[in-house]
């Protein structure tokens, strides 16, 4: 059973490029959650998605960051026109309902030049 | 204030010693807690929940206390393996992960 699973593992973007972020969580977990950390800091909770539907995005900029969980496919966290200040480590987590155990994905490290 | 606060240490301690840190939390409302463990640059593990009579998983033992809101992480017959960074965990709701900025352990041989 594999893990969640996230891509790229680093990503490095030009000031003012997008960044994708990508993520697929365990099998059999509906729920899953992005959660940023910047060097020396804690995770912070950025968003919480359940299949097509945002629950909770409260934790997330109000500009230039979206994500989505389509019915098909990966969680995908968007980054338009990063900056120097969006270079982070990025997690994604699932679970198998809301009140359950959060698992984490390896990450993707974004570098922004 | 930050909503959990730890000792970002590091502890530097001999392998066989023992090791305790603690965190505290400012939502008196706080329903769950946990211990995470992050090795350098890879994903957070969940080490152990914390409930209220406190428990024990095998060298590890934690503590919660409501009334001081804090809780606590010992590490008992420390060994190399269990050098990491300690991440505390609050959750205020039903599933928004509150993380502390963790406390690094080193263990020495």
């Amino acid at each position: 059973n594999a893990g969640v699973m996230q891509n790229p593992r680093h990503l490095v973007r030009r000031r003012g490029q997008e960044a994708r972020l990508r993520c697929s969580p365990m099998k059999g977990h509906s729920h899953v959650y992005w959660y940023r950390q910047l060097p020396e800091e804690g995770l912070k909770f950025m968003v919480y998605l359940q299949k097509e539907n945002i629950i909770d995005e409260s934790g997330m900029p109000k500009e230039r960051f979206s994500a989505e969980f389509p019915k098909e496919g990966p969680s995908i966290l968007r980054i338009q026109q990063v900056v120097r200040g969006d270079s982070a480590a990025y997690f994604c987590a699932s679970s198998p309902g809301q009140l359950n155990i959060q698992y984490f994905g390896a990450g993707t490290r974004l570098s922004v030049l | 204030r930050k909503e959990v606060e730890q000792d970002p240490g590091p502890f530097n301690v001999p392998e066989g010693a023992t090791v305790a840190f603690n965190c505290t939390y400012s939502n008196s409302a706080s329903q769950s807690f946990f211990w995470y463990r992050q090795d350098c640059r890879k994903e957070p593990k969940l080490l152990m929940s914390v409930y209220s009579s406190g428990n024990e998983d095998g060298r590890f033992t934690a503590q919660l206390n409501r009334a001081s809101q804090y809780i606590s992480l010992l590490i008992r017959d420390s060994k190399l393996s269990d050098s990491a960074t300690y991440l505390c965990v609050v959750i205020d709701n039903d599933y928004k992960l509150s993380f502390g900025a963790g406390t690094t352990v080193t263990v020495r041989a």
